[in-house]
Parts: structure tokens; C-alpha cells; sequence
């Protein structure tokens, strides 16, 4: 059975930084693309970045250009999210998905929420 | 900057036809975008239904199916059942990696 499980979501300040993780299970994690997903509360999807199966291709959303990295551990089949300079705006449950190609969303996580407030 | 747009609401009577649409602000939807849609109950996680505009995705059952209807892709769902009440949303691919989805649909089952 696929299993994505997030972790490291809790409150920080603006500014602040986190770092995300999501532990995979059941299929043959370096065969994957990986994909974070966000969601405000009461909002919608909000694709965030995304790694290609070796780490060789990462690509991101524009309004996390320069803040946000995505990287993965295929050896502890792990993906991460590294979280700078985090406004109110960040504040949203993060999902990760796996997907066997770039645009494909297979599987998610269920979710770790990031709160940014003071 | 691409959009992909959908209407916001929707309601079906229990064993009812829905169609969902999900286009783009500026052109058509086509193949190209790869169409996907997903299903989102409050507090779960999205669940994958539709990839490829027309692929069911495993465990899906097949009164959901996947399709461009004009300029538009569009998920229809037969004999809809109360448990169908849900969000639902769509992504287009963009390219490059870059995926984007829909603003979501809220279907009520009355």
C-alpha cells in the first residue's frame, strides 16, 4: 500500500523558516516524481514545486521562487521542502504527492499544516 | 498568466448527470494539458480521479469519466450518489514541470 506521511508543519513567526518532510512507502520511491501541493484554509489547490525521480529537475511555483526547496533522499525515500522567509500568505496544509510523471498527482500525503503569524 | 477556471458550484439530484467544466482564461483546452481531476471531502485529502482528461485512476469507479467537451475539459459523473458531495478540482500541466489547478467546484447532492 502507498503511503505518503508529511511532517515538520507547525506555527512560525514571519519571516521564520521550516523544513517539511514526507516519508514514502509501498512503491519504488526513487521511480517517482514528487510534488508538493498546498491549501489555505477555506481555499483551494495550489500546486507548489515539484523534483524529478533523480533530483535533476526541480521547478516551483513563482511566488516561492527563491524562498522555497524542494529535494529528495532516495536512499531513506524521503522528500523535503526547505521554507524561508515565510509570510502570512504560506500559511496552508502541504501535501505531498508521488506521480510517474511531472504532471501526475497518483498518490497524496495527508497533509501537515504551517501557520505564519506572530 | 494562465488561469484555469472553474464554475463554482454545482447540485445533481441523487442518481442524476453532472458535467464539471475546468478551461483556461486565455485558449482551449487541449490533450496537451493533461486534464486531471480530484476529489476533496473537508478534511481529507484530494483523492485522484481522472489523468490524461479521460483515465480513470485505480479504484475509481466508472460513473466518473473524463473528457474535452468544447474548449473545455470536463468530468461527468452518472447515477451521482450522496456520498459525491464533495469538491471537486482540475489541473492543467503547463509545462516545464509546472502544474496549476482550479480555483475547485463545490457539488451538492439534493
Amino acid at each position: 500500500e502507498v503511503q505518503l506521511v508529511e511532517s515538520g508543519g507547525g506555527l512560525v513567526q514571519p519571516g521564520g523558516s521550516l523544513r517539511l518532510s514526507c516519508a514514502a512507502s509501498g512503491f519504488t520511491f526513487g521511480t517517482y516524481w514528487m510534488s508538493w501541493v498546498r491549501q489555505a484554509p477555506g481555499k483551494g489547490l495550489e500546486w507548489v514545486a515539484n523534483i524529478k525521480q533523480d533530483g535533476s529537475e526541480k521547478y516551483y511555483v513563482d511566488s516561492v521562487k527563491g524562498r522555497f526547496t524542494i529535494s529528495r533522499d532516495n536512499a531513506k525515500n524521503s522528500l523535503f521542502l526547505q521554507m524561508s522567509s515565510l509570510g502570512a500568505e504560506d500559511t496552508a496544509v502541504y501535501y505531498c504527492a508521488s506521480g510517474r510523471a511531472a504532471h501526475l498527482f497518483d498518490n497524496w500525503g495527508q497533509g501537515t499544516l504551517v501557520t505564519v503569524s506572530s | 498568466q494562465t488561469v484555469v477556471t472553474q464554475e463554482p458550484s454545482f447540485s445533481v439530484s441523487p442518481g442524476g448527470t453532472v458535467t464539471l467544466t475546468c478551461g483556461l482564461n486565455s485558449g482551449s483546452v487541449s490533450t496537451s494539458y493533461y486534464p486531471s481531476w480530484y476529489q476533496q471531502t473537508p478534511g481529507q485529502a484530494p483523492r485522484t480521479l481522472i489523468y490524461n482528461t479521460n483515465i480513470r485512476s485505480s479504484g475509481v469507479p466508472d460513473r466518473f469519466s473524463g473528457s474535452i467537451l468544447g474548449n473545455k475539459a470536463a468530468l461527468t459523473i452518472t447515477g451521482a450518489q450522496a456520498d459525491d458531495e464533495s469538491d471537486y478540482y482540475c489541473a492543467m500541466y503547463m509545462g516545464s514541470g509546472i502544474s496549476v489547478f482550479g480555483g475547485g467546484a463545490k457539488l451538492t447532492v439534493l
